[in-house]
């Protein structure tokens, strides 16, 4: 999985928990993306990073906030967890230089809030 | 919303069969790109195909785009039990800045 690592790996929580979830890697890769994945509706960003202290909204920010405070550890925080963001949550990486505009993914996060 | 939409949505083929996947997309696109999910596990990329480019190769792998009608098609040939796996599309639009849009995926079940 190309030096991305998520933790944890599975999390159970019950609504209205503040939650975070941490992407950490070893590339030095300067863009990192935080989305979900659900039946029916395949990835979907969330937030991404372009650099440190860097981040912007996806298309289903709502719910969700981010940070980076390194270049290889981005987090996502869930501030009151609903049963709505049960999910599969994938980090992504990428390299601007890449010409092939290359994605690597983490393993995932499996959340379920009850 | 979606801007890539797969077809079909499951495809279930023989070892040895080629195996054809569509996706259809919305705006104006940089490149399109191709990625497989095994189950349980993070997207890999497969291939890239820039707007100007029509069709491309990778193995055992063939990309063609239509940037007229706005669709890709990812053709496997000669697959194997292997190659069983979710493939997603994931589009590039102008002014994006390398976010991907992703497409809902087509899987695939090859079978011995």
């Amino acid at each position: 999985d190309a030096g991305i690592t998520q933790s944890p790996r599975h999390k159970v929580t019950e609504t209205g928990t503040p939650v975070t979830l941490r992407c950490h890697q070893t590339e030095n890769h300067r863009y990192m993306y935080w989305y979900r994945q659900d039946p029916g509706h395949g990835l979907r960003l969330i937030h991404y990073s372009y650099g440190v202290k860097d981040t912007d909204k996806g298309e289903v920010s709502d719910g969700y906030s981010v940070s980076r405070s390194k270049t290889e550890d981005f987090l996502l925080t869930l501030e009151s967890a609903t049963s709505s963001q049960t999910s599969v949550y994938f980090c992504a990486i990428s390299d601007p230089t890449d010409l092939q505009e290359t994605q690597y993914f983490g393993p995932g996060t499996r959340l379920l809030v009850l | 919303s979606q801007q890539g939409e797969e077809d079909p949505q499951a495809l279930s083929i023989q070892e040895g069969e080629n195996a054809t996947m569509n996706c259809s997309y919305k705006t104006s696109i940089n490149n399109l790109q191709w990625y497989r999910q095994n189950s349980g596990r993070g997207l890999v990329h497969l291939i890239l195909i820039r707007s100007n480019e029509r069709e491309k190769h990778s193995g055992r792998l063939r990309v063609t785009l239509d940037t007229s009608k706005k669709s890709s098609s990812l053709l496997i040939t000669a697959s194997r039990a292997a190659d069983t796996a979710s493939y997603f599309c994931a589009t590039d639009p102008p002014g994006t800045a390398s976010k991907l849009t992703f497409g809902t995926g087509t899987r695939l079940q090859v079978t011995l």
